[in-house]
């Protein structure tokens, strides 16, 4: 059963213009979040996270914001550039299980020109 | 870069045979996790370990154990590997696990059991 859930396998944006990448969960005790990107044949890398005390956190072109009752959170990217195109994997981790960080199942972005 | 590798990077094998993947850090972190990505499931959590010989299972853990002995070694092995087992791994590493900030990840081992 899937705790982290992506719904859009995939999304495709003209340069410049917002990405919004959205990520839902079911598990009440997550409590902390986090992006990550991926490029083929790389592992992960880390892009940003976000605590439950927060609804919103930015670091330059990447804003993720939390809405804890909708269990939703969503990463903007503002503006979108060629070199963003890459999976994007939302992930979380909760009270009581804190070393464990469940991903989801990814969106892949496209910024074309 | 974290100085984490995997080893191998790719192997083709076949079923029924045991298979071990090699993860390697010179980071000296305590946390080590392995997961598998797979389309349409993302990455899923097979094992980690919180230190030398402490580890717990993960989200898919069935058909899979794993060893860390030393600090820098977290070895995952498939002991009858089957072809649901073909995937690509990830080996990550983290400091303080997965709430004190980002893991980071190797640059992972592509599995084919035939």
């Amino acid at each position: 059963d899937q705790q982290v859930k992506q719904n859009s396998p995939s999304l495709s944006v003209q340069e410049g213009r917002i990405s919004i990448l959205n990520c839902d969960y079911t598990n009440s005790m997550f409590d902390y979040f986090l992006w990550y990107k991926k490029y083929p044949a790389e592992g992960p890398t880390f892009l940003i996270s976000i605590s439950s005390i927060k609804d919103k956190n930015e670091d330059g072109r990447f804003t993720v914001f939390l809405n804890k009752s909708a269990k939703h959170l969503s990463l903007h990217i503002v503006p979108s550039q060629p070199g963003d195109s890459a999976v994007y994997f939302c992930a979380a981790s909760g009270l009581g299980d804190t070393d464990k960080l469940i991903f989801g199942t990814g969106t892949r972005l496209q910024v074309f020109p | 870069d974290a100085g984490i590798t995997q080893s191998p990077r790719h192997k083709v094998t076949e079923t029924g045979t045991p298979v071990t993947l090699r993860c390697h850090q010179t980071e000296n972190h305590r946390y080590m996790y392995w997961y598998r990505q797979d389309p349409g499931h993302g990455l899923r959590l097979i094992h980690y370990s919180y230190g030398v010989k402490d580890t717990d299972k993960g989200e898919v853990s069935d058909g899979y154990s794993v060893s860390r002995s030393k600090t820098e070694d977290f070895l995952l092995t498939l002991e009858s590997a089957t072809s649901s087992q073909t995937s690509v791994y990830f080996c990550a590493i983290g400091k303080g696990g997965a709430r004190t900030g980002e893991l980071f990840f190797g640059e992972g081992s592509r599995l084919t059991v035939l």
